[in-house]
């Protein structure tokens, strides 16, 4: 176990509606990343924040977006859902102290079907 | 896109044996780590080895790093069932940006 939790589990949504998912981090840890993985796939780095700023983004439209809140918890919105957007949507969570630094440690994900 | 692509994309092993798996990357790295995912579920940290190190330890786990070459492999010795998993790498670039990039995955087997 991470400590790193995220809800919805599984999640069916049809194009063009909007969705929010959840993550609540370990608690101290300051910096949370999302990644969406495709089937078969690697995770594909979607944006991070640290504490509560958007602090870098992957190649992903301004239809992804994100907030950082300051109990450790955070949210993943996407608007106007594309049937490629089904996917497995993971959290991850670090600090940048201490000796694990660095270290990310990931929620059980999400799993977006959008029909 | 992915940084990394790891080799084999799936290795198929007795219980027992050794397992190999490779990983290239493009850019200068700060840190190369290795997770481990089961099922399409939540990845699990394995082990992080940062751009001045060669070889690092953990348990079972023996990873080693060619910044010259921007290749790295993971060997899991004397694996077990629990062992079947996909194994990605992820980069994470040198000069302060946060973005980790992962590879493509290995989907290693393990037969009892």
């Amino acid at each position: 176990e991470t400590g790193v939790t995220q809800s919805p589990t599984h999640l069916i949504k049809t194009r063009g509606q909007q969705v929010t998912l959840r993550c609540s981090s370990q608690s101290g840890h300051n910096t949370v990343s999302w990644y969406q993985q495709a089937l078969g796939q690697g995770p594909q780095f979607i944006f991070q924040y640290y504490r509560e700023e958007e602090n870098g983004r992957g190649n992903f439209p301004p239809r992804f977006s994100g907030l950082q809140f300051p109990n450790y918890s955070s949210e993943l919105n996407v608007n106007a859902l594309e049937l490629d957007d089904s996917a497995l949507y993971l959290c991850a969570s670090s600090s940048e102290a201490g000796p694990k630094r660095e270290t990310q440690y990931f929620g059980p994900g999400t799993r977006l079907l959008v029909l | 896109s992915q940084q990394g692509e790891e080799d084999p994309q799936a290795l198929s092993i007795q219980e027992g044996e050794n397992a190999t798996m490779n990983c290239s990357y493009k850019t200068s790295i700060n840190n190369l780590q290795w997770y481990r995912q089961n099922s399409g579920r939540g990845l699990v940290h394995l082990i992080l080895i940062r751009s001045n190190e060669r070889e690092k330890h953990s348990g079972r786990l023996r990873v080693t790093l060619d910044t010259s070459k921007k290749s790295s492999s993971l060997l899991i010795t004397a694996s077990r069932a629990a062992d079947t998993a996909s194994y990605f790498c992820a980069t994470r670039p040198a000069g302060g940006y946060q973005k980790v990039t992962f590879g493509t995955g290995t989907k290693l087997q393990v037969i009892p």
